[in-house]
């Protein structure tokens, strides 16, 4: 168990909805970064907050938007949705921020299937 | 943009033959990490390498850290149905740099 949450599992939605994603960190993480994750494909990243501040973004589209709150849980909005978003999901934290090198706890993940 | 290029992209085995993925980077890297992703699982540390030259071992596998800092290797002696997954490399390029994960090698593994 390394310690990351997040919820659903499994979301089901059709083109054009929005979804929420939620993440809570490890204990004492202060670092949320967001991936996703296609059929086969390598881990794209999308966004990084350090301790409720954005740090750094990816290839993040401007369909989706993230936020961590003061309690270091974080949620990622996706909107308009289409077939392609449909991926894997990976929240991950860890202890600092990108730039103190240190490893990534990883979730679970969110599948999410767009219909 | 800093890219992290990793090969081959698949690579099956036979039950005891060694493997090893590559790992290179546009630009030299304050240090790499190596990640493994069991099927239907999610990404888990295996280690960090910092030093240039660096080699670090775990059991069957052998990390090591290009002279430039800007490629590395997973080799995994002996393989075994245990080490099925998909192993990727990240890269850290430095102050305000962020962790760049390359494609990931897949492992299959035959008994």
């Amino acid at each position: 168990d390394s310690g990351v949450t997040q919820t659903p599992k499994h979301l089901i939605t059709a083109t054009g909805q929005r979804v929420t994603l939620r993440c809570s960190p490890r204990s004492g993480d202060l670092s949320v970064y967001w991936y996703q994750q296609s059929l086969d494909q390598g881990l794209q990243f999308l966004i990084q907050y350090y301790n409720g501040e954005e740090r750094a973004k990816g290839n993040i589209l401007e369909r989706f938007s993230a936020q961590q709150f003061p309690d270091l849980h974080s949620e990622l909005n996706l909107s308009s949705l289409e077939l392609g978003d449909s991926a894997l999901y990976f929240c991950a934290s860890s202890v600092q921020g990108a730039d103190g090198g240190s490893p990534l706890h990883f979730g679970n993940g969110t599948r999410l299937t767009v219909t | 943009g800093q890219q992290v290029m990793q090969i081959p992209q698949y690579q099956h085995v036979q039950e005891g033959e060694d493997f090893t993925t590559y790992c290179n980077s546009s630009t030299t890297l304050s240090n790499i990490q190596w990640y493994k992703q069991r099927p239907g699982g999610h990404p888990v540390f295996l280690i960090q390498l910092v030093k240039s030259g660096e080699v670090k071992k775990q059991k069957r596998l052998t990390f090591q850290f290009g002279e430039a800092k800007k490629n590395s290797s997973l080799h995994i002696t002996a393989t075994q149905t245990t080490d099925v997954g998909t192993y990727f490399c990240a890269g850290h390029g430095g102050s305000q740099g962020n962790l760049i994960f390359g494609k990931g090698t897949k492992l299959s593994v035959k008994p």
